[in-house]
């Protein structure tokens, strides 16, 4: 099944203490995005990857680190997470090719205290 | 990231249409998006239009563009109980998404 996985699904962590986020896709896509979900805010994109080892700011980047080691795999780091970054995080994934075709992963929840 | 409006609360009668309105700032978007968030769910994209259609319709959906005033809409027809959930109005340029803020809309019996 064609999907965007994320782990873990709801983390609760305190300040300070580093987490990673992952994100894999079974796609083979080459375009990959990390947004956080507020409420009254919509959804903004903190990093995207047009591929391997490229990587690029989306709009609100600060606090958070990413890779593209390889294709099927995007992770979101969090080196000392405040909470301000309390919220929902989506990873997203699409082909090159095919922008219109953007599949979303279920989510992670997460709580900074 | 382009801003994108949308209002944020819609309530409907269910088997009456649903129209939800929103406004881009970007020209240059290539694609325009709904997606739709169900409680507790991710997103999952509704329909898209390209950039120089007016008009797309999908079953129930039908999406209208004005370029001319960068207005994007979606009505769903004889809208439904599993129709409630918060939708969202998304353009695109160059691969990266801008939301808006999500409308949240209610199906009254």
């Amino acid at each position: 099944e064609a999907q965007v996985t994320q782990n873990p699904r709801y983390l609760i962590t305190v300040t300070g203490k580093k987490l990673t986020v992952t994100c894999s896709q079974n796609m083979n896509h080459e375009y990959m995005s990390w947004y956080r979900q507020d409420p009254g805010l919509g959804l903004r994109q903190i990093y995207y990857s047009m591929n391997v080892e490229v990587t690029d700011k989306g709009d609100v980047p600060e606090g958070y680190k990413v890779s593209r080691k390889e294709k099927r795999n995007f992770p979101l780091i969090l080196e000392s997470p405040s909470p301000n970054q309390t919220s929902l995080y989506f990873c997203a994934s699409s082909p090159i090719a095919r922008q219109e075709t953007q599949y979303f992963g279920p989510g992670t929840r997460l709580l900074v205290l | 990231g382009e801003d994108v409006e949308q209002s944020l609360f819609l309530s409907v009668r269910e088997g009456d249409s649903s129209v939800i309105n929103c406004t881009y700032t970007d020209s240059s978007s290539t694609y325009l998006y709904w997606y739709k968030q169900e409680p507790g769910a991710g997103l999952q994209l509704l329909t898209y239009i390209f950039s120089n259609m007016d008009m797309k319709q999908d079953q129930r959906l039908t999406v209208l563009l004005n370029k001319k005033d960068k207005h994007l809409s979606l009505r769903i027809a004889d809208t439904q109980t599993g129709d409630s959930a918060i939708y969202f109005c998304a353009d695109t340029n160059d691969y990266k998404l801008s939301f808006g803020a999500g409308t949240t809309v209610t199906v009254r019996a």
